[in-house]
């Protein structure tokens, strides 16, 4: 059973546009939400979070929006580059649960097309 | 700087031979995790602790072992490796309690069983 969903498993946009990477999460317990970068024959890297009691955290061209009645949150990269291609995991935490256990999605192939 | 890395970074081996993977941190964290990415499946905890001694099962753990003698290294051994098992596998560490559940990644070690 898959607590958080990409359905997207691949994305492409035109450099200079808005990437829009969705995340669908199950359970109501998850406190905070992240975003994972992932090139290729690297590990994953941080990208940014927030928490389940805010609606939106931005850091530069990254802004993360939570929707909670929706159980939905998305990442923003505005405007997309070249060096934003790359695998995106969203993550969640439980909420009151052992310390930063994190569970992850699918991840989402994003392309940005010079 | 402070860094994880894994060990080896590819391996191959055969169906029934043991094999042991390697993860040390210098950042002196509390928490350690090995993931494993597949196709389709995203990141998927396998084994975890919080501390010196302490071991936790994740949600793939079966045919995975790991043992916590310091706070440095978290090594994650296959008993008797299965094709099943070849993945791409990831070791990362975290701070303790408060924090948003940030994970720090080593740059994974892919392994195959032949």
């Amino acid at each position: 059973d898959q607590q958080v969903k990409q359905n997207s498993p691949s994305l492409s946009v035109q450099e200079g546009r808005i990437s829009i990477l969705n995340c669908d999460y199950t359970n109501s317990m998850f406190d905070y939400f992240l975003w994972y970068k992932k090139y290729p024959a690297e590990g994953p890297t941080f990208l940014i979070s927030i928490s389940s009691i805010k609606d939106k955290n931005e850091d530069g061209r990254f802004t993360v929006f939570l929707n909670k009645s929706a159980k939905h949150l998305s990442l923003h990269i505005v405007p997309s580059q070249p060096g934003d291609s790359a695998v995106y995991f969203c993550a969640a935490r439980t909420k009151g649960g052992a310390t930063n256990k994190l569970i992850f999605g699918t991840g989402t192939l994003l392309a940005v097309q010079p | 700087d402070a860094e994880i890395t894994q060990s080896p970074r590819h391996k191959i081996t055969e169906t029934g031979r043991q094999v042991t993977l390697a993860c040390h941190q210098t950042w002196n964290h509390n928490n350690m995790f090995w993931y494993r990415q597949d196709l389709g499946h995203g990141l998927r905890l396998i084994h975890y602790s919080y501390g010196v001694q302490d071991t936790n099962k994740g949600e793939v753990s079966d045919g995975y072992s790991v043992s916590r003698s310091n706070t440095e290294d978290l090594p994650l051994t296959l008993e008797s490796a299965a094709s099943s098992q070849t993945s791409v596998y990831f070791c990362a560490s975290s701070v303790g309690t408060g924090r948003t559940g940030e994970l720090f990644f080593g740059e994974g070690s892919r392994l195959t069983v032949l």
